[in-house]
């Protein structure tokens, strides 16, 4: 069964204190792996889009890389407003109705 | 990024009523959009597909006759929910793609049935 699994589900960190976010998969055919952040109360807010094993992107504090079973959102010197909840989604049949979310990971950091 | 409007943000009705959320592309046209359903600690769980000009498609387990969908034109798309009971309490979510499978959300509408 196509599966997404995000951990932790929740994480604290101090302000500055660096940390990375997993997404695991187990998707037979992989077409995409999406990051998306969410904010309490409103609908995800994309970051990024990763199509294969090795490839990386950037964004401010942020930094996604794939490999064949796994994704990772590393945060650097995170600050107070990078707290959301982080989710991952997994395209396995090139259209947006085969995407799969994992269930997130919500992100504290304390100032 | 494309913008993507939902409304309304949030929304208490009675037992027994219906309500209906809006999902608007912007500043494109979107001839799909689609809609979720989030639950507290879960994933987002896709309801159905919105075709314009066509019936929507419903995920298995969703009922089509409590969440009718209508996608009126390229830009707008509307869920209706029927006869809302309290477990119909949640949070709705549409998005819309330029680039399939590139989704861009909603704000999202948090329903509340007493």
């Amino acid at each position: 069964e196509d599966q997404v699994t995000q951990s932790p589900e929740a994480l604290r960190l101090q302000e500055g204190e660096s940390s990375s976010l997993n997404c695991s998969y187990t998707v037979s055919g992989l077409r995409g792996l999406f990051w998306y952040r969410q904010d309490p109360g409103k609908g995800p807010e994309f970051l990024f889009t990763l199509y294969s094993a090795g490839e990386e992107k950037e964004k401010e504090r942020l930094k996604a890389t794939l490999t064949k079973k796994e994704s990772f959102l590393h945060i650097t010197a995170p600050k107070p407003e990078d707290s959301a909840t982080y989710l991952c989604a997994v395209d396995y049949g090139g259209s947006q109705g085969n995407l799969i979310f994992g269930k997130g990971t919500k992100l504290s950091v304390k100032p | 990024g494309a913008v993507v409007s939902q409304h309304p943000s949030r929304v208490i009705c009675k037992s027994g009523t219906s309500v209906k959320i809006e999902c608007r592309s912007l500043d494109f046209q979107a001839t799909t959009m689609f809609w979720y359903r989030q639950f507290p600690k879960k994933s987002l769980m896709l309801m159905a597909t919105s075709n314009e000009g066509s019936k929507a498609t419903y995920e298995q387990g969703v009922e089509k006759d409590k969440f009718l969908i209508n996608h009126a034109s390229l830009t707008l798309s509307t869920l209706t929910v029927t006869s809302a009971h309290p477990e119909d309490s949640s949070f709705y979510i549409c998005s819309a793609s330029l680039r399939d499978p590139q989704a861009f959300f909603g704000q999202g509408t948090r329903l509340t049935v007493v």
